[in-house]
């Protein structure tokens, strides 16, 4: 079954200073790793997606993550952060495929990025 | 880009009725759409998997008779809440795949906040 970890429910940063999210995947395939950000009462927006192309993934607002299969890892990170970034930020994994797609996501529990002026 | 809306966005019902959620997706057709439920301040779990014309499929501890989804056509799907007990308030988001991605990415409704007195 697949599984996903993220260290630090809550990550404090310093405006202007490097974020760096972690996460961590149980997967039994070659997975689809995501990371999404959820602003207060909003639904949830992809950031960036691994889908086994570039192993070094770039998504919006500056963010990028890492794939590393031998540490079995996909962090998140932004060199510079900035006040609009703090939001709760979720990975997540999905390693069945189906119709064309992958299915279900199977979701971490989520860390909550606050940034210090 | 691909838009999914839900509705309502809020609700407030008295324990024994039954409410529907509705995840529409606006600009794109989708055989498949998911539902999570996310509880305060935590992670989004998988409820279903919700296949136009056909049966949802559940994930495990979900009660199928408790929650119905009904997906009748590529751009709707329902989740209906029967007899709402207060342990069901919850966030309700949908997502919708569109297949005609790469990839699977799943496109997110804003979410339901469903509360039950």
């Amino acid at each position: 079954a697949q599984s996903v970890t993220q260290l630090g429910s809550h990550v404090s940063v310093s405006e202007g200073a490097l974020v760096l999210l972690r996460c961590n995947y149980s997967s039994s395939v070659p997975p689809y790793l995501f990371w999404y950000v959820q602003y207060p009462n909003q639904g949830l927006q992809l950031l960036l997606k691994y889908t086994s192309a570039a192993t070094l993934v770039k998504g919006i607002n500056g963010f990028e993550a890492e794939f590393k299969k031998s540490e079995t890892s996909f962090h998140l990170t932004k060199p510079s952060a900035h006040m609009s970034d703090a939001a709760e930020y979720f990975c997540a994994v999905s390693e069945s495929y189906s119709g064309g797609g992958a299915d279900g996501l199977t979701f971490g529990k989520g860390t909550h990025l606050i940034i210090q002026p | 880009g691909a838009v999914v809306s839900q509705h309502p966005s809020r609700v407030i019902c008295k324990s024994g009725t039954s409410v529907k959620i509705e995840c529409r997706s606006l600009d794109f057709q989708a055989t498949t759409m998911f539902w999570y439920r996310q509880f305060p301040k935590q992670s989004l779990m998988l409820m279903a998997t919700s296949n136009e014309g056909s049966k949802a499929t559940y994930e495990q501890g979900v009660e199928k008779d408790k929650f119905l989804i009904n997906h009748a056509s590529l751009t709707l799907s329902t989740l209906t809440v029967t007899s709402a007990h207060p342990e069901d308030s919850s966030f309700y988001i949908c997502s919708a795949r569109d297949e005609g991605y790469s990839y699977n990415e799943q496109f997110f409704g804003p979410g339901t906040r469903l509360t039950v007195l």
